[in-house]
């Protein structure tokens, strides 16, 4: 089946550093999706994307759909100490049922002050 | 505008006993979704609805767990007999557009 394979596993950063992590899939992907999950908390979707080469920011957090359809980007710029959690990409590939997401392991994210 | 809420939040289960979690979604969003997710994974789509039909089981261990949502809104996970490795949180989430889905904070299941 399809896999998402995410890395960095783990950062530990310092707090105003830039954070970048990446996703890169199997196969083609229509849909990229990035989600941040807190310690006993449900993910919370941060960016959605839909189209190739699209670059979206949502405050200091930018994402960008690759060229190839096969992987994405997330940048986390000046991060802060709320910044603390685990970062999920989510993609859909061509053939999925609508909202059939495949999730990748995950990236935790420790900022210290 | 209230958010995903589901319940219990944590339940202890010994193995081959029976659990069931609650998930009422976000009001207004047809689309309920519920996942696995095992410790230090993503989550996995077990069971997608569409209003109150199924659009995608496949992933769904057929043999001992089963969904319903019954009037299109509310909607149960039932687990019958537990397994040791069924030990996860269960998300439920729901979506208005395709995708960008909704999670709930999750039950977390323990299996002794």
């Amino acid at each position: 089946g399809q896999q998402l394979n995410q890395s960095p596993q783990s950062m530990f950063i310092q707090e105003g550093e830039d954070v970048s992590m990446n996703c890169t899939s199997s196969s083609i992907f229509n849909t990229w999706l990035w989600y941040k999950q807190e310690p006993g908390e449900g993910p919370v979707l941060l960016i959605a994307l839909y189209k190739a080469g699209e670059l979206t920011s949502n405050g200091r957090l930018t994402a960008q759909f690759g060229i190839t359809r096969k992987d994405s980007f997330l940048n986390i710029s000046a991060s802060i100490p709320s910044d603390v959690g685990i970062y999920f990409c989510a993609g859909r590939g061509y053939g999925g049922s609508q909202g059939n997401l495949i999730f990748g392991k995950g990236t935790k994210l420790s900022v210290k002050p | 505008e209230a958010g995903v809420a589901q319940s219990p939040r944590y339940k202890i289960i010994e193995k081959r006993q029976s659990v069931a979690f609650w998930c009422n979604p976000i009001s207004g969003h047809a689309t309920l979704y519920w996942y696995q997710q095992i410790l230090g994974q993503g989550p996995k789509l077990l069971i997608q609805f569409q209003n109150n039909g199924v659009v995608d089981d496949s992933q769904l261990p057929k043999d001992r767990f089963s969904a319903e949502r019954l009037k299109g809104v509310d909607s149960t996970l039932k687990i019958q007999p537990a397994k040791l490795e069924d030990s996860a949180v269960y998300l439920c989430a729901s979506s208005l557009v395709w995708d960008e889905q909704f999670f709930g904070p999750g039950t977390r299941l323990t299996v002794l």
